[in-house]
């Protein structure tokens, strides 16, 4: 089974509504992230949590909210969809190598949620 | 915050040469940096870490040089397959989090 799995893979929504992507981890790793990815924009960070009582604002986080149910659970909700918010959208989850001074953390991604909104 | 620029967008070569992608970044020098492999509607997956203090790291056919000076590593495939198309993204930790470039899409062509 994949250590990082997001459910739904692909949705069409419309403008206004409210969606929610799930994300789920067996790796045991207090991080997770999501990004959205845009061509030509690379990856982008919405939402970090570094335990279950930990949220984090990234660069984009207007018009996204997240949860963290669990160590293991991490969804992010669009509180009422835009167009512009159609993109490909990964979940992630890390953690920290205490063996390099200041920690060095390797991610590890699910295989994205495909979202179009109209 | 880091600025990431990686050399471009796409790159194509023949199979059996060597592959080469660049990664720059504009502010402090970050404590280790990072490459990863994204293929088509996948998540990316990390390949090779690097150390600011390692000029050069190998693993089997690719090879990170990171240099602090210029602020720029290169990523190198040698012998190139068809295999090896892919993006490849790079990647920087800023305060609690990691930046990513926006990837060279790179084709190996037979």
């Amino acid at each position: 089974d994949a250590d990082v799995t997001q459910t739904p893979r692909n949705r069409i929504t419309k403008t206004g509504k409210r969606i929610m992507l799930e994300c789920s981890q067996t790796k045991g790793h207090d991080r997770m992230y999501w990004y959205r990815q845009d061509p030509g924009l690379g990856l982008r960070l919405i939402y970090y949590s570094f335990d279950v009582k930990d949220i984090n604002k990234g660069e984009i986080s207007d018009g996204y909210s997240v949860s963290r149910q669990a160590q293991a659970k991490f969804s992010l909700s669009l509180e009422s969809a835009i167009p512009n918010q159609t993109a490909l959208y990964f979940c992630a989850t890390s953690d920290l190598d205490e063996g390099l001074a200041g920690g060095a953390e390797t991610q590890y991604f699910g295989p994205g949620t495909r979202l179009l909104v109209l | 915050s880091q600025k990431i620029e990686q050399n471009s967008e796409a790159l194509n070569i023949q199979e059996g040469k060597t592959a080469t992608l660049t990664c720059n970044y504009t502010n402090y020098s970050p404590a280790y940096l990072q490459w990863y492999r994204q293929d088509p509607g996948r998540g990316p997956v990390f390949l090779l870490l690097i150390r600011e203090n390692e000029k050069e790291k190998r693993k089997e056919r690719l090879k990170v040089t990171f240099d602090t000076t210029l602020k720029q590593s290169l990523f190198h495939i040698t012998a190139s397959q068809p295999a090896d198309s892919a993006t490849y993204l790079c990647a920087l930790p800023e305060r609690l989090d990691m930046r990513f470039g926006a990837g060279t899409r790179l084709t190996v062509k037979p």
